[in-house]
Formats: structure tokens, sequence, C-alpha cells
């Protein structure tokens, strides 16, 4: 069955050091996206890519980077660790909205990243 | 600016009670109207998509409804095993294909 995989699944580091947050699917879609999630703020968009070497940003970008060299992957690195970036992240996946009617994000399990 | 807004933010219901949790919505020509379910410690499991107003969709117990303004998820004679923390997203017709979230329903059944 296809799937989205996160890992680590935890992850305790210190202020300044660099994170990567690993994100694998096997549905083969075009598109992915990295939310982060925060009591009293829902999911909030971080970067999103529509395809091999596109990436974006979404609305809080500041201190995250992403790179995407294949379908599957789109890893998210915090390049300089806050404790304000403490939180769950959330990599998910999508198809093309061309592809038809259905364009559903399916969702990782999930990084509950702590900043200290 | 897209914005969701939903309603209450946690619900305790007795099994069998039925309800209706709330999902408003401001949004630049709406693409489509999502509803997600979500565990503790797990990410959002896809429920229901909706794209016109007038539009129903149903999965056992959930029946998940949509007007210009607002949708709807009614749950019918609810289990225990139907708490969860109900999420409702947006997507715009025009621009990227980003969801904009609200902060979700906690729902509890009580046995």
């Amino acid at each position: 069955d296809a799937e989205i995989t996160q890992s680590p699944r935890h992850k305790i580091t210190e202020t300044g050091r660099q994170v990567t947050l690993a994100c694998h699917q096997t549905w083969n879609h075009n598109n992915m996206f990295w939310y982060r999630q925060d009591l009293g703020h829902g999911l909030r968009l971080i970067h999103y890519s529509y395809g091999v070497q596109d990436t974006n940003k979404g609305e809080v970008s500041d201190g995250y980077s992403v790179s995407r060299s294949n379908t599957e992957d789109l890893p998210l690195t915090l390049e300089s660790a806050a404790s304000s970036q403490t939180s769950v992240y959330f990599c998910a996946s999508s198809a093309p909205r061309l592809a038809g009617a259905y364009n559903e994000q399916f969702f990782g399990p999930g990084t509950r990243l702590t900043v200290l | 600016e897209d914005q969701v807004t939903q309603s209450p933010e946690a619900l305790r219901l007795q099994e069998g009670e039925s309800s209706s949790l709330n999902c408003s919505y401001t949004v630049s020509g709406l693409r489509g109207l999502f509803w997600y379910r979500q565990d503790p410690g797990k990410g959002p499991e896809f429920l229901f998509t909706l794209y016109s107003a007038g539009e129903e969709k149903e999965k056992e117990r959930l029946k998940a409804t949509l007007t210009k303004k607002e949708s709807f998820l009614h749950i019918t004679a609810p289990k225990p095993e139907d708490s969860a923390t109900y999420l409702c997203a947006v997507q715009a017709y025009f621009g990227n294909e980003k969801l904009t979230f609200g902060t979700g329903t906690r729902l509890t059944i009580i046995p």
C-alpha cells in the first residue's frame, strides 16, 4: 500500500543546531507540503513543492528550507534551530489538481521536535 | 486572506447522542472544503471533500454538508471510537494548492 513516512518521529535538539526532518512518500504524488501544528494555530504551511526542483514558501517559512531532488522525498531543514520552532511537523502529499476532481492531501504521522 | 473558524473548540457527548460540528469559512473562490480526523499523536486522516453548496457526503456515522459560508459535520449515534479532533480546511480555486486549516473541534464520546 502507498504511504507517507516521516523520520525521526521524535527529536530533541539544541538552539542553533541544524536539523533535517525527512519525508518520503510512495504515492508517486507530484505535490508535497510541510506543515507545523501548534496549539491555538492549527496546521500552518511552511513550504511546498509541485515537483522535482520546484520549491515554494508558505506562510511561516522563515528559518526553514526544503529541496526536491526526486518525486518521493521532501526533506525539511531548520538552518539554525530556535525555541520558537518547537512544534509537531507534518508532511503531506497530493496528486496535481489537473489529475482529476480529487486532490486531497494525505498526511504522514508527524515529527515532534523540541528545541532546548 | 482565507480563513477557517471551527466551533465548538471541544464537545463532550454521551454515546448515542447526535450532534453537529461547525466550520465557517471565507475564501476567495472555494475549490474544495476538506474534513479530516486526527487522533492523538497521529497525522490527519482524510474523511471528505465537498466542492459546491448543497453537496452532502456520508461515511458510517458521519455526514458532511456544505453551504456558501459554512460546513457541518453531523455525527449520528456516535460511539467512543469516534472520539478525535476533527479538522476542517479550505482550498482556494485560484493560486497554490495549499489548505487553510481551522484549529479543530476536539470530540469526546463518553460510554
